[in-house]
């Protein structure tokens, strides 16, 4: 069964603490992006990644990180230097290359209190 | 950057009513989805549409390319349609495929 995982579905964290959320994704896409949702928002791209070991800032990526060491993983760490963590986090992936339809995993909730 | 409109932002529709949802873009595009978003987050992808129409059960799309808007169609609509809708492109020149996101528009379908 093909598809994107994201764990954990609800995050909770101290101010301070980074912590890291997961994606994972069989679905054989070289492709893979992080993107923020905010209350009664669009979506905006944090980071993304087009082939292994090798990544992009997207337009809101100060006080995040990602890695990229193999095909169906990108984990994507929310540090304390980021300002507003409490956000909707939702990982995407394409097969690459010319056509970019992307699919979405089921997100996680982070909340920072 | 390319700008994404969506419109109306909100719209409340009786059971079996029809709807028409408006995304405009301000550059020519690569790429542009049409998304439902469910209460609980998930985004599904009910079409890629870059430009030309396409049907599926009772939504159907639209996308003029050369005029830069997409109109989705949801016909006899049920309640299970509530959610919001989003229209993302990805401009001509944008950076390798990442999409730009409409605000959404919220539809709530009463019984």
């Amino acid at each position: 069964d093909g598809g994107i995982t994201q764990s954990p579905k609800y995050l909770f964290r101290k101010e301070g603490q980074n912590v890291t959320l997961s994606c994972e994704q069989n679905l054989n896409h070289d492709a893979m992006y992080w993107y923020r949702q905010d209350p009664g928002q669009g979506l905006r791209l944090i980071y993304y990644s087009q082939i292994v070991n090798d990544f992009q800032k997207g337009d809101i990526a100060e006080g995040y990180s990602v890695s990229r060491e193999k095909k169906e993983s990108f984990p994507l760490t929310v540090t304390s230097a980021q300002k507003n963590p409490t956000a909707f986090y939702l990982c995407a992936s394409s097969i690459g290359g010319t056509r970019h339809e992307q699919y979405f995993g089921p997100g996680t909730r982070l909340t920072v209190t | 950057g390319i700008q994404v409109e969506q419109s109306p932002p909100d719209l409340i529709l009786q059971e079996g009513a029809n709807s028409t949802l408006r995304c405009n873009f301000s550059d020519s595009v690569n790429n542009l989805q049409w998304f439902h978003q469910n209460p609980w987050g998930q985004l599904i992808n009910l079409f890629y549409i870059p430009s030309g129409t396409k049907q599926n059960g009772r939504l159907s799309a639209t996308t003029v390319a050369t005029e830069r808007y997409s109109l989705l169609y949801i016909s006899s609509s049920q309640t299970t349609d509530s959610g919001v809708y989003f229209c993302a492109v990805d401009a001509n020149g944008g950076s390798q495929g990442n999409l730009i996101f409409g605000k959404g528009t919220k539809l709530s379908v009463k019984p």
